[in-house]
């Protein structure tokens, strides 16, 4: 099975403050993707990667920044912090194989005082 | 954009009853896939489904991509089924849109 790992897995900053969150995928899969959750809204995409070096938008961008710099690890950065961001973010990956099925990390919550 | 509803938003269950969950979406998908959310949080791949019927287990999912509809059900339902089913799709330019859900609570 696909190994995403994420890391930390939980987090506080307070208002303007600097977080970096980080995920890493093992299974060479080319597309790599950040989303928030929040209730009522479901899975939100922020923005995804097809590879080292590549970053698309995706519905939810405002506020971050994301860099991809390997195939394997993907960085979501908020550079300035606020409680509208306080959220359950998922990095995902997927491949060619089966079409894009995705795999996700376990999940990274953040807490913006 | 693509837009994926999924009904109901919410179903409470005794256990043993059966349960059909609905996904419907609003543009042609090349990839269909349905989630399950553990109360604590973690996602798992239940289904790869964009077309025809797949079994695993007590749940089935049927995805009739020219209607964009797609059905979870779960059959003889546990305790251990509740928590929040996720419909997911994406067309070629691999961007997936989610619906928001369908919480589960089966009681004893």
């Amino acid at each position: 099975e696909a190994a995403v790992t994420q890391s930390p897995r939980n987090k506080v900053t307070v208002t303007g403050g600097n977080v970096t969150l980080s995920c890493r995928q093992t299974n060479s899969h080319n597309y790599m993707y950040w989303y928030r959750q929040d209730t009522g809204h479901g899975l939100r995409l922020i923005h995804y990667s097809y590879g080292a070096g590549n970053l698309q938008i995706g519905d939810v961008p405002d506020g971050y920044k994301a860099t991809r710099t390997t195939q394997e690890d993907f960085f979501l950065l908020l550079e300035l912090a606020s409680p509208s961001q306080t959220s359950l973010y998922f990095c995902a990956s997927s491949g060619r194989d089966r079409g894009g099925e995705q795999y996700f990390g376990p999940g990274t919550r953040l807490t913006v005082l | 954009g693509q837009q994926v509803q999924q009904s109901p938003a919410s179903l409470v269950l005794q256990e043993g009853e059966n349960a059909e969950l609905q996904c419907n979406f609003s543009s042609t998908a090349t990839r269909l896939q349905w989630f399950y959310q553990h109360p604590g949080g973690r996602l798992v791949s239940l289904f790869y489904n964009p077309s025809g019927t797949k079994h695993t287990g007590r749940l089935t999912s049927t995805t009739v991509t020219n209607e964009r509809r797609s059905s979870l059900h779960i059959s003889s339902s546990q305790t251990t089924d509740s928590g929040t089913y996720f419909c997911a799709i994406s067309s070629n330019t691999n961007k997936v849109v989610f619906g928001t859900g369908t919480r589960l609570q089966v009681l004893p």
